[in-house]
């Protein structure tokens, strides 16, 4: 069984541009969630997909936004970059919305 | 708003002393509550849920409506529990809303 996987590790854009992260989900999840991490701090909810779907969002800029594909992997794209978007992002799967979530290793973007 | 609060950014604590990671949380419904601990470079996982009620690595958790808390205890420390440790809410059914707290590192030391 394969886990949840993020791609890229590290990632450094400057302000002003898009990004797109991207996450595979554990075999048989079909729930993805997507955390922020900033430095000291815990991971914000981001939103959640569930089959395809988004099911749950927390208080992100429409700029944040994102896609669940059939097979249950997934994007996060951000727009218009700020400084601020610094951050590790982490992407979590489940078996479905109850159930226990499987965190990746996560992303770290700097934005410059 | 949800919010949860973890008071301690650092606790340290003597092997074989008790534990106690304190959370508080605010919520107008019912939610449902976890803590998360990750290892020094190791991801993020799941410790323990407050609905399935069970003791995982010595560690408790009872959830407490009256005082919204929900703090982490275990009666002796070992030096592996060393790690960060958070707490969450999660919001139920229909559309879902997760909230960390800011973390607890425990220190336990030899």
């Amino acid at each position: 069984e394969t886990g949840v996987t993020q791609s890229p590790t590290h990632l450094i854009k400057t302000r002003g541009q898009q990004v797109t992260l991207r996450c595979s989900s554990q075999s048989g999840h079909n729930t993805v969630s997507w955390y922020q991490q900033a430095l000291g701090q815990g991971p914000q909810f981001i939103f959640q997909y569930y089959r395809e779907e988004e099911n749950g969002r927390g208080n992100f800029p429409p700029r944040f936004s994102g896609l669940q594909f059939p097979n249950y992997s997934s994007e996060l794209n951000v727009n218009a970059l700020e400084l601020d978007d610094s951050a590790l992002y982490l992407c979590a799967s489940s078996l479905h919305t109850g159930s226990e979530q499987y965190f990746g290793p996560g992303t770290r973007l700097t934005v410059t | 708003a949800q919010r949860v609060t973890q008071p301690e950014k650092l606790l340290s604590v003597f092997k074989g002393a008790p534990v106690e990671l304190k959370c508080n949380y605010s919520y107008s419904g019912s939610p449902e509550l976890f803590w998360y601990v990750q290892y020094s470079r190791q991801r993020l996982q799941l410790l323990l849920r407050h609905i399935s009620r069970e003791s995982i690595k010595g560690f408790t958790a009872d959830l407490n409506k009256g005082e919204t808390s929900f703090h982490l205890k275990k009666p002796f420390a070992q030096e592996e529990d060393s790690a960060m440790y958070y707490c969450a809410l999660k919001t139920h059914g229909g559309y879902q809303k997760v909230t960390f707290g800011t973390g607890t590192k425990l220190q336990v030391i030899p």
